[in-house]
């Protein structure tokens, strides 16, 4: 029974197109992060959504739009893709009270290529 | 602005052989700190964290790591290596003081670890 489960894992597209990745968590979390994992293994995060709410944008480009339908939900929807998109993208989740941080738990990623 | 640094991209140890990763952070607040391990075309994992408890902390798999304020320092180690621990480890932090209050990731740029026999 997968906690963050994302779709498709792999996504191979050519530059121009309009593309979305699902996720879906099924923890009962309040909050949601799309992460991105570029070529080097480096990790950031990219948005955060607490209760459908986005509080998190990291100086993403527009492009990127992130929609939350309900809080189990977070889309990531990326417009005209660049070959610099091309990257690993990890879905997350966390449950977070008063002052405590909690872990995040992330999603197999979607391997996403530009051609 | 928070950060975290690890030292050394590759790790190379005997099976058998103590595994040190090291990780140091920069937080102007006291920081919760996290360990998270990525096995090939797999998501990340939670090993460890600290979240201001005790500064010696036990994860899963053997691994444990100790919080050293002093030295800004949260390094990860095994006593024995095992070839199922060769994966890529990532240390993290979260600033308890992080105004949008929520798990704002930072990571380090990964140590990748080969076990070999």
């Amino acid at each position: 029974d997968t906690a963050v489960s994302q779709t498709p894992k792999y996504l191979v597209t050519q530059m121009g197109n309009d593309k979305s990745i699902k996720c879906e968590q099924n923890l009962g979390h309040d909050t949601m992060y799309w992460y991105k994992q570029d070529s080097k293994k480096f990790l950031k995060i990219m948005f955060s959504y607490n209760n459908k709410e986005l509080i998190i944008n990291e100086t993403v480009p527009n492009r990127f739009s992130p929609k939350s339908p309900d809080k189990a939900h977070l889309n990531l929807h990326i417009n005209s893709l660049e070959l610099g998109d091309s990257a690993v993208y990890f879905c997350a989740s966390s449950q977070v009270g008063g002052q405590m941080n909690t872990e995040a738990f992330f999603g197999q990623g979607t391997r996403l290529t530009v051609v | 602005a928070q950060s975290v640094t690890q030292l050394g991209s590759h790790v190379s140890v005997s099976e058998g052989a103590l595994v040190l990763l090291r990780c140091n952070y920069s937080s102007s607040v006291p920081p919760y700190l996290f360990w998270y391990v990525q096995y090939p075309n797999q998501g990340l994992q939670l090993l460890l964290k600290y979240t201001s408890a005790a500064t010696l902390v036990k994860g899963i798999n053997g691994f444990e790591a100790e919080f050293k304020k002093s030295e800004t320092s949260f390094h990860l180690t095994k006593p024995s290596a095992h070839m199922s621990d060769a994966a890529e480890y990532f240390c993290a932090v979260t600033p308890m003081g992080f105004s949008g209050g929520y798990n704002k990731l930072i990571f380090g740029a990964g140590t990748r670890l080969a076990v070999h026999p």
